[in-house]
Order: structure tokens, then sequence, then C-alpha cells
């Protein structure tokens, strides 16, 4: 079984400008987890999605940040313009809660280190 | 306070030998579940093990074991016969509440303990 898939590996922009990052999750999970790791940090959650809806995305700067998950499947998470400290990892998990037995665990992509100059 | 607490920023253990990788958590909620990952420096976060709150047993997983003790909060990971491929950074994670049908939850988790395996 494939695992989460993430692209890209690795992007270098300069601050202002946007990037996108996609998020292909396990198939059949139902749950779709944006995290941001800063370096020597453990993980911090941005927004959460059930199926297509985003449940919890209080810890999503909207200013800059956006995400959509169309059709429940596929994710991608948006920042623009970028800035210097948005310079990190981001990773992509889910998870299956959509039936019986529930297991919340979260399974993670590869992530997509950013680096903003 | 920290809700996940990982006092050891770097371990290093012998070839062969036994490695405990502590973790204290703060909840004030009953039912929670507690996760261990292992991030190499490819950097994908790979799941180990999990305990839940109400598990009266220790969860094991091949080498892998949490020395779970409620009273103390305490959600300790151990790993027998170290290998040189379990040289990575170790992360501690909480979920709090129960797990809902139709419903994730977000991982609060710890800094991390970078373990070093030597020859």
């Amino acid at each position: 079984e494939a695992g989460v898939v993430q692209s890209p590996r690795y992007k270098i922009i300069e601050k202002k400008q946007p990037v996108a990052f996609w998020c292909n999750p396990i198939s059949g999970h139902n749950t779709l987890y944006w995290y941001r790791q800063n370096l020597g940090q453990g993980p911090e959650l941005l927004i959460r999605y059930e199926n297509e809806e985003a449940v919890d995305d209080s810890q999503l700067p909207k200013d800059r940040f956006s995400a959509e998950r169309l059709k429940g499947v596929d994710s991608t998470l948006k920042i623009q313009p970028a800035e210097l400290g948005d310079s990190a990892v981001y990773l992509c998990a889910s998870s299956y809660t959509a039936g019986l037995p529930v297991t919340d665990t979260q399974y993670f992509g590869p992530g997509t280190r950013l680096t903003v100059l | 306070a920290q809700k996940i607490t990982q006092t050891q920023p770097g371990m290093f253990v012998q070839e062969k030998e036994a490695v405990t990788l502590d973790c204290t958590y703060d909840t004030s909620d009953q039912s929670y579940g507690l996760f261990w990952y292992k991030q190499p420096s490819s950097g994908e976060m790979i799941f180990l093990i999990y305990q839940g709150s109400y598990d009266e047993q220790n969860a094991t997983e091949g080498r892998y074991s949490l020395n779970f003790q409620k009273a103390r909060k305490s959600a300790n990971l151990v790993i027998s016969a170290s290998q040189l491929g379990d040289s990575a950074m170790y992360f501690c994670a909480m979920r709090e509440g129960r797990v809902l049908t139709g419903g994730g939850n977000k991982l609060t988790f710890g800094t991390g303990t970078q373990l070093k395996v030597e020859l």
C-alpha cells in the first residue's frame, strides 16, 4: 500500500513569492492534516480536514496561508506571499476515522522542505 | 506548561544495548493517546508505537515497548537491541480526548530526542 505522497520534496524561493505544496493521502483515509516543523522542533498542526471540510484551522495564518482539499482526497497548501520565517518542513499526514475500529494513528509523508531567501 | 516534555536532547547507545527515551505529558483529559515517531535524516515521520490511556498493558511492537506510568504521566520508549539504523530523532506525541468515528484530532509533539547508536 502506498504511503502519503508529497511534492515537491524541496523548494527554494525568494521572499514575497508564492509557493504551493501538494499532498496525496493514503487511499481511504478520510482525515488529512498539514503540520509545520521548524528546525529543532516537533511538528505543529496548521489545518485538519475531515473529508473535504476544514474542521480545525485555528493555527493557520490566514492572511497568507490557504489550503484546500477538493473531493476529499488530495490537498494543496499555499503560501502567498512567503516570508523568511516560513522556512520550515511542511508535513502532510492522514488517518482513518470513518468506521470501526477507529484507529486515529497519523501516517506522515516525507515532507516538503521550504527555504525562503 | 508544556503538554509534552522530552528532557533528553541527545542520547548515545552502544549497538545491541537497550535504551530508554523519556517522555512526560500533561493533560486534564481522562481519555488520550500517546504516540512515538521516528524521524530519520530523510525527514519522514515514521509511526512506531501507540498507547491509549485506558490500555492496561504496556504497548509493544517488535523491539519497541512503551513504559506507561499513568500516575506519573510518563510514557517512555524502550528500544531493545539497538541497531545502527535506529539512529534518528524520536518524537513523543499526544492526542487529547477520545477517538471519535468520523473525526481525528491533532497531535501535540515534544521537541524530540536525537539518538545515536554507536558500534
